[in-house]
């Protein structure tokens, strides 16, 4: 069983549409990152959470220790957001399977 | 903006070939990763250095053999390249802290034919 679970697996959206995507882990941590890769392959860290909550543009994500869970959101979500959306926590960088979206227009 | 380089960008290289796999970084960090990822999988970490000198092994067991000389370096080498070698490996750099943030080089598509 992988220690970092991501849900969905797969996502399709409309643009415009309010999309989520969660992250649960089973060990303790110092930190969490929320990493997108774009289908070149390049990866982009987006936030590193250790409490509460972070935002940086259309991009919220949040994370709650105690229930060892973070989602990720994207409001107004375009095109452009297409891509893998990958969970990792900080004990030696442990990787979720990684959240496909892709945004239609 | 991350300046951390990888070459080269794509590989194809035959069976039993020994290759090395750059990567450097310009922004002073401390440590430095190799991350593998099979085409649709998870990321895996091989390989990590604290600093110069330093080399540790992650969780996912490779064959290739990490170096770091200098600060701003950490080669990748495979002595003799399979066909299991076939796929994506990134190299990511952080200050050193456990929370820092890790920037991500472009990756190296190797293909072991």
């Amino acid at each position: 069983k992988n220690e970092v679970e991501q849900s969905p697996q797969n996502l399709t959206a409309q643009e415009g549409e309010f999309i989520t995507i969660n992250c649960s882990y089973s060990v303790g941590i110092s930190a969490l990152h929320w990493l997108q890769q774009h289908p070149g392959g390049g990866i982009v860290s987006l936030f590193m959470l250790s409490s509460g909550k972070k935002k940086h543009g259309r991009l919220i994500a949040t994370i709650n220790i105690q229930e060892k869970h973070s989602s990720l959101h994207i409001t107004a979500s375009h095109p452009r957001d297409s891509a893998v959306y990958i969970c990792a926590v900080n004990n030696d960088m442990r990787f979720g399977a990684g959240t496909r979206l892709t945004v239609k227009p | 903006e991350a300046d951390i380089y990888q070459t080269p960008r794509y590989l194809v290289i035959g069976t039993g070939k020994k290759i090395t796999l750059e990567c450097s970084q310009t922004m002073g960090h401390d440590k430095m990763y190799w991350y593998q990822q099979d085409p649709g999988m998870e990321l895996h970490l091989i390989h990590y250095s604290y600093g110069v000198n330093s080399t540790e092994k992650g969780d996912l067991s490779s064959e290739s053999t990490v170096s770091r000389i200098r600060t701003e370096h950490f080669p990748l080498t495979l002595e003799s390249a399979r066909p299991s070698h076939t796929s994506q490996y990134l190299c990511a750099s952080s200050v050193g802290t456990r929370t820092d943030t890790q920037y991500f080089g472009p990756g190296t598509r190797l293909t072991v034919l």
